[in-house]
């Protein structure tokens, strides 16, 4: 257990539909990240928090949305969803935003859209 | 685009140790130099990382070169639980709120018994 918790585990859902993904921060870090894997694209960053706010954004889609609360967890809303967007979506967290700290994983989300 | 370059896979014998390279041509001087691995169906992987010099743990050794511009992660003794992909990414060493780190296609190293 790496300490970041993603929920769920697996999501099956239809084309045209809105899902959220749900990650649990490492205890005491500040920063999310979200990522999204598919077969043929590798690990793309889609976008950071930084203590509730947003930091930096990747190549996200305008139907991607995100947002960190108070308590430091952070959703990912996918919308209108497309066969396309089937993937593994990771989170990861930070405890400093110097390169002289590692990210730690999720264990991620496997989204299906049929 | 990712800052860094490897190669796209490597293969090593069971028991013996493994020299991945990594360059990053455009390291600035504040950029640490980050790996982590990725075994199939499981999210990234910390290795290890460093700035400047030579770095150990128990998982592996960094070596990075004197211009900084490449380095190379070294598994001492391959396994094949080893088998997985690598990535070598550049991490921003200034204080700021700002963290986008882009991973590239990695290397995808092979164990074979």
């Amino acid at each position: 257990d790496s300490g970041v918790t993603q929920t769920p585990k697996h999501l099956i859902t239809a084309t045209g539909q809105r899902v959220t993904l749900r990650c649990s921060p490492r205890s005491g870090d500040l920063s999310v990240y979200w990522y999204q894997q598919s077969l043929d694209q590798g690990l793309q960053f889609l976008i950071q928090y930084y203590n509730g706010e947003e930091r930096a954004k990747g190549n996200i889609l305008e139907r991607f949305s995100a947002q960190q609360f108070p308590d430091l967890h952070s959703e990912l809303n996918l919308s209108s969803l497309e066969l396309g967007d089937s993937a593994l979506y990771f989170c990861a967290s930070s405890n400093n935003l110097q390169g002289a700290g590692g990210y730690t994983f999720g264990s991620g989300t496997r989204l299906t859209v049929v | 685009d990712a800052k860094t370059t490897q190669p796209n896979s490597m293969e090593s014998n069971e028991e013996e140790p493994v020299h991945l390279p990594c360059n990053h041509s455009t390291i600035s001087g504040t950029d640490y130099i980050h790996w982590y691995r990725q075994l199939p169906s499981q999210g990234p992987e910390y290795v290890i990382h460093g700035l400047t010099s030579n770095v150990n743990n128990r998982m592996a050794s960094l070596a990075i070169a004197e211009d900084r511009k490449s380095s190379t992660l070294i598994l001492h003794r391959a396994t094949l639980r080893d088998a997985a992909v690598y990535y070598c990414i550049l991490r921003e060493g200034l204080k700021t709120s700002y963290d986008k780190v882009i991973f590239g296609p990695g290397t995808s190293l092979s164990v074979i018994p």
